[in-house]
């Protein structure tokens, strides 16, 4: 049991460019979130799911995109990378209720 | 507004010693209220959680927390630090009406032999 996988652990990349931080849960868990971590800021939320079809904006939206076509993954796009957006992503599910939310080992990204 | 304060940014501790890592939130009702460990590069693992009844709860790795609704506090405590208990420490809050989970800025641990 995997649990929830993100790809890629590290990437660095120039300004202006885009990517997919991809993030794939194997528990079928309908919530899935999407988590940047800054020294001392603590996790900021970017974007949640509450299931396939169905995504909303957390805290810190701004410059992300998201989508949700399956159970299993839930992708962050980022269009025009800035370096405001280097940070370590962290994606998360949970299943119905409030029990824990599993994490991913994070995604870490450097924009040049 | 909304929030959940954690007041220390770095503590260090004695092996051995005992442990406090303070938690305040700001909701209008009793959140969901949890504690997640992160060791150096790697994801969150959740310690314990409390969500009602008895407001001392017990967790993993020999922590517990006090959940103390007058004062809007859930401090998390260990009698005896390990020294592989170094790490960062964060308080989350979740609303049961509410989808997301909020987290503070955490506290980093440091254990001295």
């Amino acid at each position: 049991n995997a649990g929830v996988t993100q790809t890629p652990k590290f990437r660095i990349l120039k300004i202006g460019q885009s990517m997919t931080l991809q993030c794939a849960q194997d528990m079928n868990h309908n919530y899935m979130y999407w988590y940047r971590q800054d020294p001392g800021m603590g996790l900021k939320l970017i974007y949640y799911s509450v299931g396939a079809g169905i995504t909303d904006k957390g805290e810190v939206p701004n410059g992300y995109n998201v989508s949700r076509s399956t159970t299993e993954d839930f992708p962050l796009r980022l269009e025009l990378a800035a370096p405001s957006q280097t940070s370590v992503y962290f994606c998360a599910s949970r299943g119905q209720g409030w029990t824990e939310a599993f994490f991913g080992q994070g995604t870490r990204l450097t924009v040049v | 507004a909304q929030s959940v304060t954690q007041p220390d940014i770095h503590i260090t501790v004695s092996e051995g010693a005992s442990l406090e890592l303070r938690c305040n939130y700001s909701y209008g009702a009793t959140p969901y209220l949890f504690w997640y460990v992160q060791s150096p590069g790697q994801g969150l693992q959740l310690l314990l959680k409390y969500f009602s009844g008895d407001t001392l709860v017990q967790g993993i790795k020999g922590f517990e927390a006090e959940f103390k609704r007058s004062q809007s506090s859930f401090n998390l405590r260990k009698p005896s630090v390990h020294w592989s208990d170094a790490a960062e420490y964060f308080c989350a809050v979740a609303l049961y009406n509410n989808n997301d989970m909020r987290f503070g800025a955490g506290t980093r641990l440091t254990v001295k032999p």
